[in-house]
């Protein structure tokens, strides 16, 4: 397994509140993913990095932003949280090998 | 096919049943499709990865075969044991940056 680490795990926040959840990666993998599962949409891509500083949009951006300044962070950010926004977030990577190893996933709960 | 659809949504099998499910997909601009197995309370791990129209996979009792010029791919399980108890996902790959299109996974069951 490629050590990928999701912090916080679990968290509850306010509607309105910036949130900033992180994953650390161990295996020097050029990729990096944030996923978001939800009940009747399996998981839908956010947003993705391709190298340090270099990002893009997924299919669900509305609302999150990313950052990643080393190659072991990728971070995803709630400007500012709504309760459409409550969901498990999975990050995962890649090191170009097609296949793609996920973290164990952060449950975010938006009241 | 505009999306990435599997069926059926969900499935419960005896032990000892052997079971199949499908992925479609659509077969324009294909570059690869990918077999992932979602435990609960775990995190997905893949399968298989498939490029090539034909390609058959297989780790054990799970099996999976690809067909690009159609779209579709379809995991066979054989002789299905409590512990294949999961959702099973796939997921079509976008050129390489690695950008994953994922259906909305079978859920399957397997009673003892």
């Amino acid at each position: 397994d490629a050590g990928i680490t999701q912090s916080p795990r679990h968290k509850v926040t306010e509607t309105g509140t910036p949130v900033t959840l992180r994953c650390h990666q161990t295996e020097n993998h050029r990729y990096m993913y944030w996923y978001r599962q939800d009940p009747g949409h399996g998981l839908r891509l956010i947003h993705y990095s391709y190298g340090v500083k270099d990002t893009d949009k997924g299919e669900v951006s509305d609302g999150y932003s990313v950052s990643r300044s080393k190659t072991e962070d990728f971070l995803l950010t709630l400007e500012s949280a709504t309760s459409s926004q409550t969901s498990v977030y999975f990050c995962a990577t890649s090191g170009g090998s097609y296949e793609q190893y996920f973290g164990p996933g952060t449950r975010l709960t938006v009241t | 096919i505009l999306n990435v659809e599997q069926s059926p949504q969900s499935l419960h099998v005896q032990e000892g049943d052997s079971t199949n499910f499908t992925c479609s997909f659509p077969s324009s601009n294909f570059y690869a499709l990918h077999w992932y197995r979602w435990e609960t309370a775990k995190s997905p791990e893949a399968l298989f990865v498939m490029t090539l129209n034909g390609d058959e996979k297989k780790k054990g009792r799970i099996s999976a075969t690809l067909n690009t010029k159609e779209g579709y791919s379809y995991l066979y399980i054989k002789g299905s044991q409590p512990e294949d108890s999961a959702t099973y996902l796939c997921a079509q790959g976008s050129g390489n940056t690695g950008k994953l299109i994922f259906g909305q996974g079978t859920t399957l069951q397997v009673k003892p």
